[in-house]
């Protein structure tokens, strides 16, 4: 398994402004999975981000608004740019087993904007 | 394309009482499934998973499931539920030999009530 950590845990915002999440893994893997969980909702796909190029986007998630960074094979930022209240949501990183598929996720990032 | 179907958005149960949450999945070839759990407030943690071999798979805190591959099904169950149980559960798939995402079902509220 992989150890995952995410600052900030949570955080309140005001509309406008942009908040930079962060994801630390205890082990190098090729590709990190930022997803979104709006309240009450399943979990979304935002992009996958691989070391050394630019993220994928999924449809309906744009660069300009969701930058990520992917410096080295171990850490990976979400940036939240010009947020809405639309925007409140839990924000999750998450690597994936390549084999199986199977996904191991930070505790969330847990994001209110007023 | 591939999609998972959770049948129920809520299952209210009482303490010590069997519960089964509904999965199904669609996929023309062969898939990994997947059974995560968000307790409140909490980031997702992987209850069992389904990759090969025995169609009756045994996950944490006494939880199982059984793989039906006749009727594309993943159901979860339980014989005794506590009242910690209380959280969300998404079931999720992966095709096998693919790079396409983990799809997830959008997920049962289990309350249990004493």
């Amino acid at each position: 398994s992989a150890v995952i950590s995410q600052k900030p845990s949570r955080d309140i915002c005001q509309r406008g402004t942009s908040l930079t999440i962060q994801c630390q893994v205890d082990s190098q893997v090729t590709m990190m999975f930022w997803y979104r969980q709006q309240p009450g909702q399943s979990l979304t796909l935002i992009a996958t981000a691989n070391q050394g190029s630019e993220a994928t986007y999924e449809s309906g998630f744009v660069i300009d608004k969701f930058p990520i960074s992917r410096p080295n094979l171990t850490f990976s930022t979400l940036t939240v740019s010009n947020m809405s209240p639309e925007d409140s949501s839990i924000y999750l990183c998450s690597v994936r087993r390549e084999n199986t598929g199977e996904l191991f996720f930070g505790e969330g990032s847990r994001l209110t904007v007023l | 394309a591939q999609s998972v179907t959770q049948l129920d958005s809520q299952v209210p149960v009482f303490e010590e009482a069997p519960v089964e949450l509904r999965c199904n999945y669609s996929s023309s070839v062969s898939v990994y499934l997947f059974w995560y759990v968000q307790y409140p407030n909490q980031g997702l943690q992987l209850l069992l998973k389904y990759l090969s071999g025995s169609t009756l798979v045994k996950g944490i805190n006494g939880f199982e499931a059984e793989f039906n591959k006749s009727q594309t099904s993943f159901h979860l169950r339980k014989p005794s539920v506590h009242i910690s149980d209380t959280a969300e559960y998404f079931c999720a798939a992966f095709r096998q030999g693919g790079s396409e995402k983990l799809v997830f079902g959008k997920g049962t509220k289990l309350t249990v009530n004493p």
